[in-house]
């Protein structure tokens, strides 16, 4: 069965960082990988999805990348801004049932 | 049009009662889903329909009946819920077509149940 980690849990960056939100996922037969984000109560934005056979995406300040054969992608933010602050979910897409396996989500807070 | 629309967002309904939450998509997706999300959980998948069919249901107690009236519209029916219940529950859509597929998903019905 597929499991998705996110590490971190959570995260508090003065505004204007650079920074990387992490995932990993323990069976590498997968369709894709997807990024989204919620906003507290709210429902999931997809942000960027790397098929099985790219390595990474990008989106604006947005890069996301994929090592299928480690298990592992990671979320790329540049140049952070409060409007970035949210809970980010990755999710894989598994090849065998077609529906999205969710990491926990790492909370983002960026300070003013 | 990418948006997957929900009704109602909130519901507060007592252990004896019967409701509906729905929802719709107009983007010609085949595939639609119901998750429910817990407090700072993530989502976890309850039901998938494909080209209007149940395809995958997983192990989701029976006091939660979906339907699939059509290939826009899909119903989640609730009876006799627990107070464990509790949670945001999310719809989404894809085309269904694999690698290239992402899921869209609704603003989500927040559920209260007393």
């Amino acid at each position: 069965k597929q499991e998705v980690t996110q590490i971190p849990a959570a995260l508090s960056v003065p505004e204007g960082e650079n920074l990387v939100l992490n995932c990993s996922f323990t069976d590498s037969a997968i369709y894709n990988l997807q990024w989204f984000r919620q906003d507290p109560g709210k429902g999931l934005t997809s942000l960027l999805l790397i098929q099985s056979s790219q390595r990474e995406q990008t989106s604006g300040r947005l890069n996301a990348s994929l090592d299928k054969s480690s298990g592992r992608s990671t979320l790329y933010i540049a140049a952070s801004q409060p409007g970035d602050s949210a809970t980010y979910l990755c999710a894989a897409l598994d090849t065998g049932r077609r529906a999205l396996t969710f990491g926990s989500g790492t909370r983002l807070q960026v300070q003013p | 049009d990418t948006e997957v629309t929900q009704t109602p967002k909130h519901l507060v309904m007592g252990m004896t009662n019967k409701k509906s939450l729905k929802c719709e998509q107009h983007m010609g997706h085949r595939a639609m889903y119901w998750y429910k999300q817990k407090a700072k959980k993530p989502p976890e998948l309850m039901f998938v329909y494909s080209y209007e069919k149940l395809s995958i249901n997983e192990s989701v107690p029976s006091r939660f009946s979906p339907e699939c009236p059509n290939s826009s519209l899909l119903n989640l029916h609730l009876h006799a819920l627990q107070p464990e219940d509790s949670a945001l529950y999310l719809c989404a859509s894809s085309q269904d077509r694999g690698h290239q597929e992402t899921q869209y998903f609704g603003p989500g019905t927040r559920l209260l149940v007393l």
